[in-house]
């Protein structure tokens, strides 16, 4: 899982609580992302950052939030918002998301959330 | 509208004989085209990348996958499995304009038998 943590592993959340996941990177990476996996969907993209202090939405942003006070840290919330948040979370960095697209993503570990 | 497309969920495979994992893409342009792996528990590995020049690619384990403009496709092979092999794999592909972000398939879970 290269230089990417996340943390915890399993992480449990009560109604209407807020919980917050973390990932730390260590790759100098300028770009750093969030994806939801569930059983049969493939991943879907959360949020994304490409500097510190800057973060767009992406596919299945509502019920999220996140920050990026420190290129190294992308923690992400998981708000009451967010209906039905059981689903396994991947981190995930990459050198640079502007022109260079082709650069490859490195994934975290992951977070698995459930909800008591 | 983007989209990958790998539409096998399960794949199973005797040990020692060759396996392919299908992916196609309705993605606008040339893109990127990416293969991940990823065991029990864990985060995504990468395993390739289709970014120009010659269609066969070769990747991590012994994997190559093989490009296919006309048929938009991307398929992941390996002359002979292994039991170790038995894994979730993703197809990935990303624009080379337009959207920032991995377009990932469903996924398709490989099993080696023995």
């Amino acid at each position: 899982d290269g230089g990417i943590t996340q943390s915890p592993k399993y992480l449990f959340r009560k109604e209407g609580q807020n919980v917050t996941l973390s990932c730390e990177q260590n790759l100098n990476h300028d770009a750093m992302y969030w994806y939801r996996q569930d059983p049969g969907q493939g991943l879907r993209l959360i949020y994304y950052s490409q500097i510190v202090n800057d973060f767009q939405k992406g596919d299945i942003a509502e019920g999220y939030s996140v920050s990026r006070e420190k290129k190294e840290s992308f923690p992400l919330t998981v708000t009451s918002a967010q209906k039905n948040p059981t689903a396994f979370y991947l981190c995930a960095s990459s050198i640079d998301l502007g022109g260079l697209a082709k650069n490859i993503q490195y994934f975290g570990a992951g977070t698995r959330l459930s909800v008591l | 509208a983007q989209s990958v497309a790998q539409p096998e969920d399960q794949v199973n495979v005797a040990e020692g004989n060759p396996l392919t994992v299908k992916c196609t893409y309705s993605v606008s342009g040339n893109p990127y085209l990416f293969w991940y792996v990823q065991y029990p528990n864990r985060g995504l590995q990468f395993l390739l990348k289709y970014i120009t020049g010659d269609n066969l690619v070769k990747g991590s384990y012994g994997f190559e996958a093989e490009f296919n403009k006309s048929q938009t496709s991307f398929h992941l092979k390996k002359p002979s499995a292994l039991v170790s092999d038995s894994a979730l794999y993703f197809c990935a592909v990303r624009p080379r304009t337009g959207a920032n972000n991995l377009f990932f398939g469903t996924g398709t879970r490989l099993t080696v038998i023995p």
